[in-house]
């Protein structure tokens, strides 16, 4: 069975500082990955994704993940937080096959920028 | 932006009332799914659907229902309330990609309480 393990329950970081939240996986086949955000009362939005090629892919407001297939890890990155960026980050992992049930979907980082 | 539409956004009912939560999406996905997520906690999946006519139980045990009668409609239903379904409610959906499944793409959640 797949899952998605995000370590980190919360993280605060000071406004301009680097991020990085970190993300694992245990599927048994190519993962399908993606990382979505959440503000408060809001549905998902969509980050970044990757499924095949190029390990580093680059999303929507500065974000970046890496998938390292040797470590089982698909981790989220931005260079520099905005405050706007405080919200609850969701990484998923689902099958490239057509199954409905397609995301799994870890537990959720917190993330808390201060001024 | 994803064409993906909740009504009501917030609803607050009595105990033993039927309610409907509508999804409705005009992006023409085959697939749409509805999931159910406490305050801060993780994404579980309650029902989804290949296509019209098609319905199946998620991860996990809810005790409302759903149907998909029309490709773009897929309502969520419980015939009686109680404090225990009070949650948020997101809908999502997804098209068949050429090499298996996209994205999902999410509404803005119906928060519902049972009082």
């Amino acid at each position: 069975a797949q899952s998605v393990t995000q370590p980190d329950i919360h993280i605060t970081v000071s406004e301009g500082a680097s991020l990085e939240l970190r993300c694992n996986y245990s599927y048994g086949a190519t993962p399908y990955l993606f990382w979505y955000v959440q503000s408060p009362g809001q549905g998902l939005q969509l980050l970044l994704k990757y499924f095949s090629g190029d390990t580093l892919v680059q999303g929507i407001k500065g974000f970046e993940a890496e998938f390292k297939r040797s470590q089982s890890s698909f981790n989220l990155r931005k260079p520099s937080v905005h405050w706007s960026d405080a919200a609850e980050y969701f990484c998923a992992v689902g099958p490239l096959s057509g199954s409905a049930r397609q995301l799994t979907f870890g537990s959720g980082t917190q993330l808390t920028v201060l001024p | 932006e994803a064409d993906i539409y909740q009504t009501p956004r917030y609803l607050v009912i009595g105990t033993g009332k039927k309610i409907t939560l509508e999804c409705s999406q005009t992006m023409g996905h085959d697939k749409m799914y509805w999931y159910q997520q406490d305050p801060g906690m993780e994404l579980h999946l309650i029902h989804y659907s290949y296509g019209v006519n098609s319905t199946e139980k998620g991860d996990l045990s809810s005790e409302s229902t759903v149907s998909r009668i029309r490709t773009e409609h897929f309502p969520l239903t419980l015939e009686s309330a109680r404090p225990s379904h009070t949650s948020q409610y997101l809908c999502a959906s997804s098209a068949q990609g050429a090499r298996g499944n996209t994205e999902a793409f999410f509404g803005q959640g119906t928060r519902l309480t049972v009082v």
